[in-house]
């Protein structure tokens, strides 16, 4: 049963607008998630983090939402460039180092 | 500036034949794992090892074993490969502490099994 949830398979968005995608988990123990960005070919890359204790995190164009209540989180890019073109993956952590991830999101940014 | 390297990057078998993948990290990581992607399915964690000797099942452990003989390599074994683990298979490491480190990826082997 997928504990990580992405329900949007791919977004498509203009250049300059804002990218926003989404990610919701049904386990109440999770207390870090992450996002990762995939290009073809290549593995995931590492992009954004947050911690339960905090509600916003941000960095650069990148900021993270997390809602504890609803059990939900997502990714803001602001503004939205061709080079974020990529598959993302959200992924969640209760304890230790194993981490649950999501289907993906394919991101595709019309310039 | 290797990071995580995989090898091989692809690879056709046939039904009961067995092959190892191999990872290797020169980072100096203490946890590694072993990662399956599939359509629809995102990744999914098959084994993982949380130091040189340990290893542990993960989601989807059926069918593979691991062997972590030194800190820096972690072996992912089929030993009668079947059509439905056919794959991109990725192997990611990461620090010990602080919790809760980001995993480094590579590039993934493409597994076909006919």
């Amino acid at each position: 049963d997928q504990q990580v949830k992405q329900n949007s398979p791919s977004l498509s968005v203009q250049e300059g607008r804002i990218s926003i995608l989404n990610c919701d988990y049904t386990n109440s123990m999770f207390d870090y998630f992450l996002w990762y960005k995939k290009y073809p070919a290549e593995g995931p890359t590492f992009l954004i983090s947050i911690s339960s204790i905090k509600d916003k995190n941000e960095d650069g164009r990148f900021t993270v939402f997390l809602n504890k209540s609803a059990k939900h989180l997502s990714l803001h890019i602001v503004p939205s460039q061709p080079g974020d073109s990529a598959v993302y993956f959200c992924a969640a952590s209760a304890v230790g180092n194993q981490f649950y991830f999501g289907t993906g999101t394919s991101l595709t940014v019309i310039p | 500036n290797a990071g995580v390297t995989q090898t091989p990057k692809f690879r056709v078998l046939k039904t009961g034949q067995s092959m190892t993948l191999l990872c290797a990290q020169d980072m100096n990581h203490e946890y590694m794992y072993w990662y399956r992607q599939d359509p629809g399915m995102g990744l999914r964690l098959i084994h993982y090892s949380v130091g040189e000797g340990t290893t542990a099942k993960g989601e989807v452990p059926d069918g593979y074993n691991v062997s972590r003989l030194k800190k820096q390599n972690f072996l992912l074994g089929l030993e009668s490969a079947a059509p439905s683990q056919t794959s991109v298979y990725f192997c990611a490491s990461s620090r010990r502490t602080p919790s809760n480190q980001p995993q480094h990826f590579g590039d993934g082997t493409r597994l076909s099994i006919l």
